[in-house]
C-alpha cells in the first residue's frame, strides 16, 4: 500500500526564494499534518486539516508560511520568502480521523536554506 | 514539553528481544500511548499504541503498568534493522488531541 508521499525530498535554495513542499496522504485519510523537526526543537506540528479544511494553523511561524489542500489527495506547504531558520526537515503526516488514530508519516522533505 | 521520559540509549543483540521503557507519570485518563521509530533519514514509523490493555501487532507488543504511568516496548527478536530511535509519546483522544510530541526518545542499536 502506498504510504504518505513527499515531494521533493531534498530542496536547497537561496534565502529569499519561495519554496513549495507537496504532500500526498493516504488515500482515505481525512487527516492531514504539517509538522517541522531539527535538532533543536524536535517535532513541531505546524497546521492540521480535517476533510480539507485547516483546523488548527497556531504552529504555523509567521505569516510567510501557508498551507493549502485543494482536495482529499493533495496538499502543500509554501514560504515566501524562505530565511535559512526555516532550514529543517518538513514531515507530512495523514491519519484516519485525529482523536485516537495514528498519524502515519512521509518520509520528509530535507530544506535547507543557504 | 515532552511528557515523557526515555533512557537515552540501549543496545541489544540481535536476534534477542529489545524492551523499552517509558515512564509517563503524567498521563491522564483518556490519553494513549504511543510508539514510534525514526530511522535516519526517513519519517517516523508507527509501532503500536495503546491504551490501558496490552497489544501486540506484528512490529511489537506493548506493556501498560496497571496505573499506566508507565510502558515498555518489547521488538521480540531484534534485527539489525531494528536500529532507531524509539519514541514513546501521550495523545488524547477527545477533539482537540491531535499533536503529536515527542521526547528525545531511545536511541537503539542492534549489535551483531
Amino acid at each position: 500500500d502506498a504510504g504518505v508521499i513527499q515531494s521533493p525530498r531534498h530542496e536547497v535554495t537561496e534565502m529569499g526564494q519561495e519554496v513549495t513542499l507537496r504532500c500526498k496522504p493516504i488515500s482515505g485519510h481525512n487527516s492531514l499534518f504539517w509538522y517541522r523537526q531539527t535538532m533543536m526543537r524536535g517535532l513541531e506540528l505546524l497546521i492540521y486539516f480535517n476533510n480539507n479544511v485547516p483546523i488548527d494553523d497556531s504552529g504555523m511561524p509567521e505569516d510567510r508560511f501557508s498551507a493549502k489542500m485543494p482536495n482529499a489527495s493533495f496538499s502543500t506547504l509554501k514560504i515566501q520568502p524562505s530565511e535559512p531558520r526555516d532550514s529543517a526537515v518538513y514531515f507530512c503526516a495523514s491519519s484516519f480521523g485525529s482523536s485516537g488514530q495514528p498519524q502515519h508519516f512521509g518520509d520528509g522533505t530535507r530544506l535547507s536554506i543557504l | 514539553d515532552a511528557k515523557t521520559t526515555q533512557p537515552p540509549s540501549m543496545d541489544c543483540a540481535e536476534g534477542r528481544a529489545a524492551n523499552l521503557p517509558c515512564n509517563h507519570s503524567t498521563i491522564s485518563g483518556n490519553e494513549y500511548v504511543y510508539w514510534y521509530r525514526q530511522i535516519h533519514s526517513q519519517g517516523p514509523q508507527y509501532i503500536i499504541h495503546g491504551l490501558k490493555n496490552n497489544e501486540t501487532n506484528e512490529m511489537a507488543s506493548l506493556i501498560i503498568t496497571e496505573d499506566r504511568k508507565s510502558s515498555t516496548l518489547i521488538l521480540p527478536h531484534a534485527t539489525l534493522r531494528d536500529t532507531a530511535v524509539y519514541y514513546c509519546s501521550n495523545r488524547g483522544s477527545g477533539a482537540g488531541s491531535y499533536q503529536l510530541t515527542f521526547g528525545k526518545g531511545t536511541k537503539l542499536s542492534v549489535i551483531p
